[in-house]
């Protein structure tokens, strides 16, 4: 069963960056079927897309956060990761990582959560 | 602003049926396949439903979802105190290139 677990900072000043690693057990991040992706979820509010990775390298970002995000992979390491930088208030949210179909992009497999707070 | 549009609270009682909507464009739910989220309170999403109807393994048939040109629906029989929860929508958006949600529905089980 493949289980995914985030880990980084919970503390994030604003204008920092922040960092996240998910790690991928009992399946690999270079299965060529699935996307590799970030979902954050504000306080009190619904989900938003970050981006996704495929372990070839290739990603895709939500546009709203292009600029600033940056989503790699580490096949040797069976993880995947998450830099935002420029960080606001704003960023403030539970943020998850996720398995999403390569195809039809549904998210069948998500880690736990992990909350980021930005603030100084 | 959500792409994708549900209503932010639904209520029922145990036993009945209940019906969550989700409403987009062609661009959205009219052209690509729609996915369904259960949160449950202080935990991760879980996927519910894909492909418009296909229920993962271990989900009851108590769930089904369907689509209809820009619309989609998550409908729900024999609602049980543990279906409460927050439900999400969500699919591709080929405008956009990217995954869209809607903001998430509240249900409530009296």
């Amino acid at each position: 069963q493949v289980r995914l677990q985030e880990s980084g900072p919970g503390l994030v000043k604003p204008s920092e960056t922040l960092s996240l690693t998910c790690t991928v057990s009992g399946g690999s991040v270079s299965s060529g079927s699935y996307y590799w992706g970030w979902i954050r979820q504000p306080p009190g509010k619904g989900l938003e897309w970050i981006g996704y990775i495929h372990y070839s390298g290739s990603t895709n970002c939500n546009p709203s956060l292009k600029s600033r995000v940056t989503i790699s992979v580490d096949t040797s390491e069976n993880q995947f990761s998450l830099k935002l930088s420029s960080v606001t208030a704003a960023d403030t949210a539970v943020y998850y990582c996720a398995r999403s179909d390569y195809y039809y992009y549904y998210l069948d497999v998500w880690g736990k959560g992990t909350t980021v707070t930005v603030s100084s | 602003q959500s792409v994708l549009t549900q209503p932010p609270s639904m209520s029922a009682a145990p036993g009945q049926k209940v019906t969550i909507s989700c409403s987009g464009s062609s661009s959205n739910i009219g052209n690509n396949y729609v996915s369904w989220y259960q949160q449950l309170p202080g935990t991760a999403p879980k996927l519910l439903v894909s492909d418009n109807n296909k229920r993962p393994s271990g989900i009851p048939d108590r769930f089904s979802g369907s689509k209809s040109g820009t619309s989609a629906t998550l409908v729900i029989t024999g609602l049980q105190t543990g279906d409460e929860a927050d439900y999400h929508c969500g699919t591709w958006d080929s405008s956009l290139s990217a995954v869209v949600f809607g903001g998430g529905t509240k249900l409530t089980v009296l």
